[in-house]
């Protein structure tokens, strides 16, 4: 059973500071892993989708890396902003179920000015 | 223009009351998912369509029943809600069901408070 797990819960660290979100699964048969922002009252806005045969995927100030086979993506950040303060969600689509998302809890990040 | 919209944003209401929540993507997509996020964050998918048709029901109550007058368009009616259905509810679609690369967008959420 696929599993989604994100470390730290919880991150603040001070304004322009390049930061590191990790997401890791248990079952590396995915098609794609995707990162999304959740901002309170505003849903989910999806940042990055890296498909299982990608290594990464980039878009302005974000990267997101994806190594399949130890079942880990990470999501950088660069010269954080306080407008970068949500909630962090990775998702990844399981081959073998693959008509969901299976997501994790999610690391709530706050920028401090 | 929103890709996905959610209608109300918030929902208060008293236990065993019925409830609907309303869901349109003007993104031509094909498939519409229902999830529901719970109080640890996790979002577990509750039911998806595709071109109007059921095609996911994970285990919900029969309390909660999906309809998709057309494919851009998927409600959820709630019937004598529990104050367990506190909860996160997102609506989401993507294009076509079924692909790996799939890409899903979702709608702002609708808070639901049972008293």
């Amino acid at each position: 059973k696929q599993e989604v797990t994100q470390i730290p819960a919880a991150l603040s660290v001070p304004e322009g500071e390049n930061l590191v979100l990790n997401c890791s699964f248990t079952d590396s048969a995915i098609y794609n892993l995707q990162w999304f922002r959740q901002d309170p009252g505003k849903g989910l806005t999806s940042l990055l989708l890296i498909q299982s045969s990608q290594r990464e995927q980039t878009s302005g100030r974000l990267n997101a890396s994806l190594d399949k086979s130890s079942g880990r993506s990470t999501l950088y950040i660069a010269a954080s902003q306080p407008g970068d303060s949500a909630t962090y969600l990775c998702a990844v689509r399981p081959v073998q179920s693959n008509y969901q998302l299976i997501w994790g809890a999610g690391t709530k990040l706050i920028i401090k000015p | 223009d929103t890709a996905v919209s959610q209608t109300p944003k918030y929902l208060v209401t008293q236990m065993g009351n019925d409830k609907s929540i309303k869901c349109e993507q003007n993104l031509g997509h094909d498939t519409m998912y229902w999830y529901k996020q719970d109080s640890k964050k996790f979002l577990k998918i509750m039911f998806s369509y595709n071109n109007k048709e059921l095609i996911i029901n994970e285990t919900v109550p029969n309390r909660f029943s999906p309809k998709s007058p057309d494919k851009a368009h998927l409600n959820l009616h709630i019937n004598s809600l529990e104050l367990g259905d506190s909860a996160v509810y997102f609506c989401a679609s993507s294009q076509v069901w079924l692909a790996g690369d799939n890409e899903q967008f979702f709608g702002p959420g609708t808070r639901l408070t049972v008293l």
